[in-house]
């Protein structure tokens, strides 16, 4: 079935470090892919998504880029703040089927 | 945007307890509801589907009699945990999508954190 691989945490960066966290997938067809944070004590808010092939999901300056060749959905920002400190889930979605989730990647920002 | 509201937000309570859970759509129609369960520092595991006007789908392992869910109309989906138990704490999370197209993000409450004393 379909799954979602992150890397593993917690990931420990000062501030305005350059983040990337990794995330690969496997799946049948070809899925939407979301990136979801979670901050301490709250539901997932979505971050960004991408719905195809070389598409760019980007928000509040975190990117991601769906690349087929490689199936991977890796997040990245240039310079992270302390508020940027959550929980990061790589998800995808195939078919309008439920959401596989991966196991989240906690992201710890030191001033 | 699309905002789902679930309340309430911490339960505590003792045990032998029935604990119910809402998550409501506040701005779209939701015909699919999703119940996730999160351990401690883990991954969301989703419980089951829930289905407007039929029975929900739960995913292996989950027992049906324990959680039980209903979903009586298109912008409310209920999670009723019955006689909790300690191992029943966890944070509860719902969900929804916008229908529509497949590729549609899901969008959740902000949990409910459950604590059985």
């Amino acid at each position: 079935g379909d799954s979602v691989t992150q890397m593993e945490g917690p990931v420990t960066l000062s501030e305005e470090a350059f983040l990337t966290i990794n995330c690969t997938y496997t799946a049948t067809g070809y899925p939407s892919l979301f990136w979801y944070v979670q901050y301490p004590g709250e539901g997932l808010q979505l971050l960004l998504k991408a719905t195809k092939a070389d598409d760019k999901g980007s928000n509040k300056g975190f990117e991601a880029t769906y690349r087929k060749e490689t199936t991977s959905f890796h997040l990245e920002k240039g310079s992270v703040q302390v508020s940027d400190s959550a929980v990061y889930f790589c998800a995808l979605s195939e078919y309008g089927q439920n959401f596989v989730f991966g196991p989240g990647t906690r992201l710890s920002v030191l001033p | 945007g699309a905002v789902v509201s679930q309340h309430p937000s911490w339960v505590i309570c003792k045990s032998g307890t029935s604990v119910k859970i809402e998550c409501r759509s506040l701005d779209f129609q939701a015909t699919t509801m999703f119940w996730y369960r999160q351990f401690p520092k883990q991954s969301l595991m989703l419980m089951a589907t829930s289905n407007e006007g039929s029975k929900a789908t739960y995913e292996q392992g989950v027992e049906k009699d324990k959680f039980l869910i209903n979903h009586a109309s298109l912008t409310l989906s209920t999670l009723t945990v019955t006689s909790a138990h300690p191992e029943d704490s966890s944070f509860y999370i719902c969900s929804a999508r916008v229908p529509g197209a497949s590729n549609q993000p899901q969008h959740f409450g902000d949990g409910t954190r459950l604590s059985i004393l």
